[in-house]
């Protein structure tokens, strides 16, 4: 158990729709990632946040959104949903930011779009 | 392009022989490398990470990895393979030069270690 919760593990919605997920770092953690994992992409980085903070951006939709709220936590917001953005959505979180920090994984959200 | 590769889809080992799953990587300067591995239906789990120093970096479970510098390259190992190791592992870097903490990853390596 790496520490990192993710809520929640299964998700299956329509196209069109707007879902939320949701990650609770580590204790301590002040950054928080968020990586989709497909089949066709491969594990590919979303964005960053660092305290609050939008740190960076990675290939991440523009109808996708996320945010990290005072207690660290954050949510991805993901909305007028299509087939293709089905997927495993990863959250980690590391303990300042900094490049040598290990990054440790939630257990993931399994995404279905139908 | 920054990329991280690693050539074997699949890998198969039969348990009690040593194990190795490669990775080679094509990034400016000296970035840090990190491995994970993925059982099904899990998370990704750290298994070891280099920084710096010495070239040999010793991680969980048994598994170490050899940093190459000259041939950029980051492999996987483990003296004896256990049937519990077959999973689906990872091979990732981060780039010093960047501003930003985010892990390039392969596309994965299935390891299979056969009783």
């Amino acid at each position: 158990d790496s520490g990192v919760t993710q809520t929640p593990k299964h998700l299956i919605t329509a196209t069109g729709q707007r879902v939320t997920l949701r990650c609770s770092p580590r204790s301590g953690d002040l950054s928080v990632y968020w990586y989709q994992q497909s089949l066709d992409q491969g594990l590919q980085f979303l964005i960053q946040y660092y305290n609050g903070e939008e740190r960076a951006k990675g290939n991440i939709l523009e109808r996708f959104s996320a945010q990290q709220f005072p207690d660290l936590h954050s949510e991805l917001n993901l909305s007028s949903l299509e087939l293709g953005d089905s997927a495993l959505y990863f959250c980690a979180s590391s303990t300042a930011g900094t490049g040598a920090d290990t990054q440790y994984f939630g257990p993931g959200t399994r995404l279905t779009v139908l | 392009a920054q990329s991280v590769a690693q050539p074997e889809d699949q890998v198969n080992v039969a348990e009690g022989n040593p194990l190795t799953v490669k990775c080679t990587y094509s990034v400016s300067g000296n970035p840090y490398l990190f491995w994970y591995v993925q059982y099904p239906n899990r998370g990704l789990q750290f298994l070891l990470k280099y920084i710096t120093g010495d070239n040999l970096v010793k991680g969980s479970y048994g598994f170490e990895a050899e940093f190459n510098k000259s041939q950029t390259s980051f492999h996987l190992k483990k003296p004896s393979a256990l049937v519990s190791d077959s999973a689906l592992y990872f091979c990732a870097v981060r780039p010093r030069s960047y501003n930003t903490d985010k892990l390039i990853f392969g596309t994965g390596t299935r390891l299979q270690v056969f009783p």
